[in-house]
């Protein structure tokens, strides 16, 4: 299996700050990544598919970078709203289609 | 506007089994894989199944293979999730989520989850 893992675990901000959420894969995964963002008590939402395609609907201040197998999700001038958990997730050719395990974006 | 609504979560024993129902509305059902994602409680997301618009294809997780069996019925626009020998590690939240369709998968739309607990 592809092993994805986050870095931070935890990261904590302000409003208006610009963070980065890094992804690595245990293996090449070329630009099969997908970002996902998780509120307490809510299914996950499609952020960023394919690496760096903004999902219809994702605010512009979402970005993501990368390839191979380092990946980046970049949030820009931080909102209220955007305190949430982040997740990636690979979709290259072989199943299973694991998830790294979080990132926590909290309010400094 | 795509709606993916799951039922069918609730206590259950250990060993015993559990039948997980996703309806979907908004889209053309049959044109989308779908798959299974779990939540175990404070934890992270686990992929568990997924099966091809048609449902002539399913694919498991390890852990979960031959004891989970996901089904659908394009004609009643739901997709289904059997939980067989159920064992306290999968207590979770199970949500279903549509595959996106693309060249590069992803999981677009998803339901509010449903929630399993195995226990005696």
């Amino acid at each position: 299996d592809i092993q994805m893992t986050q870095s931070p675990s935890t990261l904590s901000a302000s409003v208006g700050d610009s963070v980065t959420i890094t992804c690595r894969a245990s293996q090449n995964i070329i630009n099969y990544l997908n970002w996902y963002q998780q509120k307490p008590g809510k299914a996950p939402k499609l952020l960023i598919h394919a690496a760096s395609r903004l999902q219809s609907g994702a605010p512009p201040r979402f970005s993501g970078s990368g390839s191979g197998t380092e990946f980046t999700l970049t949030i820009n001038s931080l909102q209220p709203e955007d305190f949430a958990t982040y997740y990636c997730q690979h979709s290259y050719t072989t199943l299973p289609y694991t998830f790294g395990q979080g990132t926590k974006l909290e309010i400094k | 506007e795509v709606q993916l609504v799951e039922s069918g979560g609730g206590l259950v024993q250990p060993g015993g089994s559990l039948r997980l129902s996703c309806v979907a509305s908004g889209f053309n059902f049959d044109d989308f894989s779908m798959h299974w994602v779990r939540q175990l409680p404070g934890k992270g997301l686990e992929w568990v199944s997924l099966i091809t618009g048609d449902g002539g294809s399913t694919y498991y997780a390890d852990s979960v293979e031959g004891r989970f069996t996901i089904s659908r019925d394009n004609g009643k626009n739901s997709l289904y999730l059997l939980l067989n020998s159920l064992r306290s590690e999968d207590t979770a939240l199970y949500f279903c989520a549509r595959d996106n369709h693309g060249q590069s998968v992803a999981f677009d739309n998803w339901g509010q989850g449903t929630l399993v607990t195995v226990s005696s």
